[in-house]
């Protein structure tokens, strides 16, 4: 049962454009969700993370929306750059038994191209 | 650099062998973790250390064992290696889950 859904397993951007990775989830007891950024032969880096209180987080170049109605949050990278081509990991967290449980989704990678 | 450090960074194991994969962090953090990454699976969660002296089952454990030596330490045991084990092993840490993990660069493990 994949709680964190990451449907697309790749996407090409041109540099200098919006990159938008998209991530669903099915748990409605998840009250936080991370983005985590890889680099081949790295381990995963963490980006950008959001409250379920909130619906938008900005960090730079990085934004996060979350749509809990739709149950689905996207990371908009603008504008995007050579250097963000990784892979890129949805995670989600929910309370259970006394520990914040992280689900993470099977990743998205980005290339972006000069 | 203040981190997470695991050992060793590639290794290879007979069906049968045993071997212990080693982390340790510098950050003072609570909280280990050891995951598994396998292609088309994204990250699974094999054990995990909510604090030093504590440690629980996360969700593929079956194989592994695991040791909260310290606060700065957590190894990862596979007492007799399986074909399915072979994978990318990473340990990280976090003061807490939604501060976001520091994991380490990695273990890539075959077993043959």
């Amino acid at each position: 049962d994949q709680q964190v859904k990451q449907n697309s397993p790749s996407l090409s951007v041109q540099e200098g454009r919006i990159s938008i990775l998209n991530c669903d989830y099915t748990n409605s007891m998840f009250d936080y969700f991370l983005w985590y950024k890889k680099y081949p032969a790295e381990g995963p880096t963490f980006l950008i993370s959001i409250s379920s209180i909130k619906d938008k987080n900005e960090d730079g170049r990085f934004t996060v929306f979350l749509n809990k109605s739709a149950k689905h949050l996207s990371l908009h990278i603008v504008p995007s750059q050579p250097g963000d081509s990784a892979v890129y990991f949805c995670a989600a967290s929910a309370s259970s038994g006394g520990y914040q449980k992280v689900t993470f989704g099977t990743g998205t990678k980005l290339q972006v191209i000069p | 650099n203040a981190g997470v450090t695991q050992t060793p960074k590639f290794q290879v194991l007979k069906t049968g062998q045993s071997m212990t994969l080693q982390c340790a962090q510098d950050m003072n953090h609570n909280s280990m973790y050891w995951y598994r990454q396998d292609p088309g699976m994204g990250l699974r969660l094999i054990y995990y250390s909510a604090s030093e002296g504590t440690t629980d089952k996360g969700e593929v454990p079956n194989g592994y064992n695991v040791s909260r030596l310290n606060k700065r330490e957590f190894s990862l045991r596979l007492e007799s290696a399986a074909p399915s084990q072979t994978s990318v092993y990473f340990c990280a840490s976090t003061l807490a889950a939604n501060y976001g993990y520091t994991f380490g660069s990695g273990t890539r493990l075959t077993v043959v």
